[in-house]
């Protein structure tokens, strides 16, 4: 079956420490997408990537990184510097970003807790 | 900056009943509108991608249709479920990234 798998499904970590969301897309898309979600809040793009060994800054990018040296993974860092990382994170890919002509596909989410 | 808004923010139905979804965006210069389907703790599934020269897509009871000039959408539910219970969440993308609306939180109760 092919699609998009983040884990863990859930992570605890302590203030302070980092930590790296998984995700993996078996589709041969091109680009990829992280997003995060708060409760009532529409999704929020932090990073995208167009293609391998390049990555844009989304609208909420500080305090995260990012990186891309194999089409089917982009994980996702959650650094200290983050203020309030405790929030879903979704990660998506589409065939391109093209103009916007291609659906976007989401995996299943990572609910992280930071306290 | 695109901004995108749903209305309502929740409904709650009837079994039966058929229902309109709205998703409005400011700026009318799109590429293709997504609607999608959440439910709850769960990434977002594809319901229809309407592309910007298309008015409309159709897929089982569900149709959505695009009007670029009014910056409006709607997704038409037709003779609801309890499976439909979900929030259904609308998607613009104009420059190569999507701008999403905070979604219609669905109840259909039996």
């Amino acid at each position: 079956d092919g699609g998009i798998t983040q884990s863990p499904k859930y992570l605890f970590r302590k203030e302070g420490q980092n930590v790296t969301l998984s995700c993996e897309q078996n589709l041969n898309h091109d680009a990829m997408y992280w997003y995060r979600q708060d409760p009532g809040q529409g999704l929020r793009l932090i990073y995208y990537s167009q293609i391998v060994n390049d990555f844009q800054k989304g609208d909420i990018a500080e305090g995260y990184s990012v990186s891309r040296e194999k089409k089917e993974s982009f994980p996702l860092t959650v650094t200290s510097a983050q203020k309030n990382p405790t929030a879903f994170y979704l990660c998506a890919s589409s065939m391109g970003l093209a103009g916007g002509r291609y659906e976007q596909y989401f995996g299943p989410g990572t609910r992280l807790t930071v306290t | 900056k695109q901004e995108v808004t749903q209305i309502p923010a929740a409904l709650s139905v009837p079994e039966g009943e058929n229902l309109v979804l709205n998703c409005s965006f400011t700026d009318s210069a799109i590429y293709n509108l997504q609607w999608f389907r959440q439910d709850p703790g769960k990434g977002l599934t594809s319901l229809l991608l309407i592309q910007s020269s298309q008015r409309e897509q159709t897929s089982g009871r569900l149709n959505a249709s695009l009007d670029k000039s009014s910056g409006r959408s709607t997704l038409y539910i037709a003779a609801s479920q309890p499976g439909d219970s979900a929030t259904y969440l609308c998607a613009v993308t104009g420059s190569y990234i999507p701008t999403f609306g905070r979604g219609t939180s669905l109840i259909v109760h039996p």
